[in-house]
């Protein structure tokens, strides 16, 4: 079984909707990201976490939002989504405690906006 | 705020070499890091460097960093077909518990 899950795989939706996408993680880790993927401009850190009452903003959180309901899930939310936010989006997870800062990935959610 | 490049495109032959580069701005990183992506995948960790190191060789790869540029490369021996994906290249503080990404450079290796 994937260590990082993502749910759903793929998403299309209409402008102006809510959805949600989830990360679950079995590797026992504290932290947690959310990243977005578009072609040429990389992976930009939308929210991470550090632990369940630690939530933190990255360079482009505006639009969205995060839940961290447990140490093993981690949801992002869009409440009114539109076409822009179309992209490849990957969840990922960190061990604290160590000085380098090897992330885990999941296998990613495709999101259309209509 | 930090900033990581690379070059979008590389091709090469198989059983070639690629090399790969990178160059960042901030002079506090302390650890640079390779990922891999390979088609319809997550970012796979390939191997990492600490700042105090200039060299890092592992099986077919081998990591060079010149903190003094801020320059970064991978470097692939004996390049495969299996080898074709996106490498991204990162950088994090000690502790900082987060890292930036390069955009990622498209490996495409011919057989």
């Amino acid at each position: 079984d994937a260590d990082v899950t993502q749910t759903p795989r793929n998403r299309i939706t209409k402008t102006g909707k809510r959805i949600m996408l989830e990360c679950s993680q079995t590797k026992g880790h504290d932290r947690m990201y959310w990243y977005r993927q578009d072609p040429g401009l990389g992976l930009r850190l939308i929210y991470y976490s550090f632990d369940v009452k630690d939530i933190n903003k990255g360079e482009i959180s505006d639009g969205y939002s995060v839940s961290r309901q447990a140490q093993a899930k981690f949801s992002l939310s869009l409440e009114s989504a539109i076409p822009n936010q179309t992209a490849l989006y990957f969840c990922a997870t960190g061990l604290a405690g160590v000085d380098y800062n090897e992330q885990f990935f999941g296998p990613g959610t495709r999101l259309t906006v209509l | 705020g930090e900033d990581v490049e690379q070059s979008l495109f590389l091709s090469v032959r198989e059983g070639d070499s690629s090399v790969i580069n990178c160059t960042y701005t901030d002079s506090s990183s302390t650890y640079l890091y390779w990922y891999k992506q390979e088609p319809g995948a997550g970012l796979q960790l390939l191997t990492y460097i600490f700042s105090n190191m200039d060299m890092k060789q592992d099986q077919r790869l081998t990591v060079l960093l010149n903190k003094k540029d801020k320059h970064l490369s991978l470097r692939i021996a004996d390049t495969q077909t299996g080898d074709s994906a996106i490498y991204f290249c990162a950088e994090s503080d000690t502790n900082a518990g987060k890292s930036t990404f390069g955009d990622g450079t498209t490996l495409t290796v011919k057989p």
